[in-house]
């Protein structure tokens, strides 16, 4: 167990649609990331917050949109949903500052199917 | 731009014997490296990382890695292969010299350990 917890598990919604991804990060931990594994690819990089600040910005939709809270879970936001967003979306978290030389890690994902 | 090339997408190797999946890197300053594997249906999880120091990195489940500064390399290695290791495993650098600090994954190479 990572210490990262992730809801839903699976999310089964139609094209059009907007969807929430919930992470809450391990205790302690001030950074969040996102990432998109589709299926037979790799991790794309989305977005990371520090502390609720937007640090770094990867190859997010801008119909995706993602916020930290001050209690510092996070969340991603997906709407006006295609086909193609179908994919696995993992949270991860680590300690966050600047010299921080640690691993990430990651929650177990929340599946998302588009029909 | 700071990137993470792993050129196999898949490796067989028969249980008892070596295995090494491979992983080169390109940043613009000192590169933090990482090593992840996924279970199917699961999160990525921490083998082992190289900060700085020794070349040669062990890690969990009788993983190492090796760091090769002149060849932009850091090989996953391990000396007898278990069916068990049958997994995806991913290469991933942080750039500590970009100012992002993104973590970046490369494409994943799935592991096959055949009995």
């Amino acid at each position: 167990d990572s210490g990262v917890t992730q809801t839903p598990k699976h999310l089964i919604t139609a094209t059009g649609q907007r969807v929430t991804l919930r992470c809450s990060p391990r205790s302690g931990d001030l950074s969040v990331y996102w990432y998109q594994q589709s299926l037979d690819q790799g991790l794309q990089f989305l977005i990371q917050y520090y502390n609720g600040e937007e640090r770094a910005k990867g190859n997010i939709l801008e119909r995706f949109s993602a916020q930290q809270f001050p209690d510092l879970h996070s969340e991603l936001n997906l709407s006006s949903l295609e086909l193609g967003d179908s994919a696995l979306y993992f949270c991860a978290s680590s300690v966050g500052t600047i010299s921080n030389t640690g691993e990430l890690f990651f929650g177990e994902g929340s599946r998302l199917t588009v029909l | 731009a700071q990137s993470v090339a792993q050129p196999e997408d898949q490796v067989n190797v028969a249980e008892g014997n070596p295995l090494t999946v491979k992983c080169t890197y390109s940043v613009s300053g000192n590169p933090y490296l990482f090593w992840y594997v996924q279970y199917p249906n699961r999160g990525l999880q921490f083998l082992l990382k190289y900060i700085t120091g020794d070349n040669l990195v062990k890690g969990s489940y009788g993983f190492e890695a090796e760091f090769n500064k002149s060849q932009t390399s850091f090989h996953l290695k391990k000396p007898s292969a278990l069916v068990s290791d049958s997994a995806l495993y991913f290469c991933a650098v942080r750039d500590m010299g970009s100012g992002t600090y993104k973590y970046i994954f490369g494409t994943g190479t799935r592991l096959k350990v055949l009995a």
